[in-house]
Formats: C-alpha cells, sequence, structure tokens
C-alpha cells in the first residue's frame, strides 16, 4: 500500500521561470489537496478536487496557480512566472472521502532564487 | 487573524517528563486532526476526533477535543527524544465551511533532550 507521493521533492528555479509538481494520491482516494507551508507556519489551503472537478480555491491562488487533475488521479500544480515570495513547501494530501482523514505527502520544496 | 491558535508555539524538555499542547479556536470544528511532522516531509496524521469531549490515547500520547468541539489538547507522558518534532492541529468544516479545507494551527516545535 503506497502512500501520497509527490515530485520533485525539491525544486531550485529563478524568478521568472515556471515550475510543475506533480501529486500521486493513494490510489481509490476521491479527494485530492494542494497546500503551502511557508517555514515556522502550519500548511495552508490552496486548492481541492473531488476526481477530476476542482470545487475550490483560496484567495490564495493568484492567477499565475493552476492546478488540474485531467484524470481523477495524479494532479500537477504549475506556477507561472515565479516570484521568490512563492518559495515554499508545496503539499499534496489525498482522502478517501469529503470528511475522511487526510495523508500527506512528502512535499516539494520550492526555492526561487 | 489565526483561526486555531496553538500554544506554546515552543516546547524544550528533558527525556521523561511530561507535556501538553494546547490548540484553541473561537470557531467550532466538525472534526479535529493531529499531525507530526519532520523537516523537510510532510505531516504524518496522529489522530482524529470528532465528538465533543472525546478522548483517545495512542501510547503516551493522549488527545481530548472540547465539548464545544472549539478546542482540544495533546498530552504527552515521559517524553522521549523521538517525540521531537513539529506538532500540528488541524480543524475541519469549521463555521460550516466545505468539509475537508483543513484550517491549521502554526504548529509547536517540541525539542526533547536526552
Amino acid at each position: 500500500d503506497t502512500g501520497v507521493s509527490q515530485d520533485p521533492r525539491h525544486k531550485i528555479t529563478k524568478r521568472g521561470q515556471n515550475v510543475t509538481f506533480r501529486c500521486d494520491p493513494i490510489s481509490e482516494h476521491n479527494r485530492l489537496y494542494w497546500y503551502r507551508q511557508t517555514l515556522g507556519q502550519g500548511p495552508e489551503f490552496l486548492t481541492y478536487f473531488q476526481n477530476e472537478a476542482q470545487l475550490e480555491k483560496s484567495r490564495l491562488l493568484s492567477d499565475r496557480f493552476s492546478a488540474e487533475r485531467p484524470k481523477g488521479s495524479f494532479s500537477t500544480l504549475e506556477i507561472q512566472r515565479t516570484e521568490q515570495g512563492d518559495s515554499a513547501m508545496y503539499l499534496c494530501a489525498s482522502s478517501q472521502i469529503a470528511a475522511g482523514e487526510q495523508y500527506f505527502g512528502p512535499g516539494t520544496r520550492l526555492t526561487v532564487t | 487573524t489565526q483561526l486555531l491558535e496553538q500554544s506554546p508555539q515552543f516546547l524544550s524538555i528533558q527525556e521523561g517528563e511530561n507535556l501538553t499542547v494546547y490548540c484553541n479556536s473561537s470557531s467550532v470544528f466538525s472534526s479535529l486532526q493531529w499531525y507530526r511532522q519532520e523537516p523537510g516531509e510532510g505531516p504524518v496524521l496522529l489522530v482524529t476526533v470528532v465528538t465533543g469531549g472525546e478522548v483517545k490515547k495512542l501510547k503516551r500520547l493522549t488527545f481530548q477535543f472540547g465539548d464545544a468541539r472549539k478546542d482540544s489538547s495533546l498530552h504527552i507522558t515521559a517524553a522521549q527524544p523521538g517525540d521531537t518534532g513539529l506538532y500540528l492541529c488541524a480543524g475541519d468544516g469549521a463555521g460550516g465551511t466545505s468539509y475537508g479545507k483543513l484550517t491549521f494551527g502554526q504548529g509547536t516545535i517540541l525539542t526533547v533532550h536526552p
């Protein structure tokens, strides 16, 4: 039984570049969530999917951010024209049902130089 | 404004001591989850509490959910160096928001010295 996986684990990019992260949830989990965590803080909700439908997006998710889950399995999070303020840990989680327990992946640490 | 306030933010204790971490809010939650996170890794789920007044035990860890479902506590007995980490509480369904959108506290960094 594999857990949530994320790729890459670390990404260093220059300001202005685009980056894309991938999340593979636990199989048969319908819900997939993205969170962002900065140093010394708890994770903050970004967006979530029910199967392939994106149901809610946080105000934190500017127009430069886009997330997809095209076949209701894996998801991608793209950040266009990265800024230094985007530097953070991007966490993915999945759950079996809407109010179910969420299981997190190891995260992708993004550093924008 | 932090919806979930955790205290203390930092805790440094000796092996064998007991400790309690608090998670407080003015909002009612449908459930509350506790996680432990190590540097460079994602949070690992410890427990979920759902019913007001509920108490759950996980070996040396005791979790309580307040009667009004607005607050929670985590008590560790006889702490060990392996308990070192960031402890996070996260509430679900606050004030009628959609389920699954977890609201996290800022975390408590626990260091247990041998």
